[in-house]
């Protein structure tokens, strides 16, 4: 069981290319997250997804877009990378939609220039 | 919005000690309350969680605290060992939202000295 799976590890991206951060879970958990993590501040949620065929927007939004076509996978994509998007992005699943606690995966970091 | 927040964003023990880190939320609507372990260069992993009916929960040497009445959470650590040196945050859910309204802290730093 390995949990929530993240790849790649590390990432460095020009302005303006696009890049799949790949994520895949093995709990068969419904719910997945995205979420990016800046110095000194809190976890922002980017976009979620209650089961396969369904995501919806979370607070930062802007910039990314998801797709979650099987219950395993949820991909995010980012299309024109920006500076304003060198983060660390860790996405994360649930069993339940509340009163679950989130599993997250071990990161992907990006640095855009 | 409304946010979480930690006293000590830098907390320094000796190995044996007891620790406890501090969390204040502001939303006296929030119903469940995640601790989180975050160590350099990887994702946070689930520590312990608690209901808001609940002013107390135990786990395998951790506890968690809740005062509803000051709006204040803390996490006890015993016999702190220097493998629990990690950066610790805590997350609030409000209702009517799902685990896609945590609200998470920006975390203390716990340094377990030898």
């Amino acid at each position: 069981n390995a949990g929530v799976t993240q790849t790649p590890k590390f990432r460095i991206l020009k302005i303006g290319q696009s890049m799949t951060l790949q994520c895949t879970q093995d709990m068969n958990h419904n719910y997945m997250y995205w979420y990016r993590q800046d110095p000194g501040m809190g976890l922002k949620l980017i976009y979620y997804s209650v089961g396969a065929g369904i995501t919806d927007k979370g607070e930062v939004p802007n910039g990314y877009n998801v797709s979650r076509s099987t219950t395993e996978d949820f991909p995010l994509r980012l299309e024109l990378a920006a500076p304003s998007q060198t983060s660390v992005y860790f996405c994360a699943s649930s069993y339940q939609g509340r009163n679950s606690p989130l599993h997250f995966g071990n990161g992907t970091r990006l640095t855009v220039t | 919005g409304e946010s979480v927040g930690l006293h000590l964003p830098t907390l320094s023990v000796q190995e044996g000690d007891n620790s406890i880190i501090n969390c204040a939320y502001s939303n006296s609507a929030s119903d469940y309350f995640i601790w989180y372990k975050q160590e350099s260069g990887k994702g946070p992993q689930f520590i312990i969680d608690i209901r808001s009916n609940m002013d107390k929960r135990q786990g395998q040497r951790v506890t968690v605290l809740l005062n509803k009445t000051v709006k204040h959470l803390s996490l006890q650590i015993a016999a702190t060992q220097p493998g629990d040196s990690a950066v610790y945050f805590c997350a609030e859910n409000t209702p009517p939202g799902g685990g896609n309204k945590l609200t998470f802290g920006t975390g203390t730093q716990l340094k377990v000295e030898l």
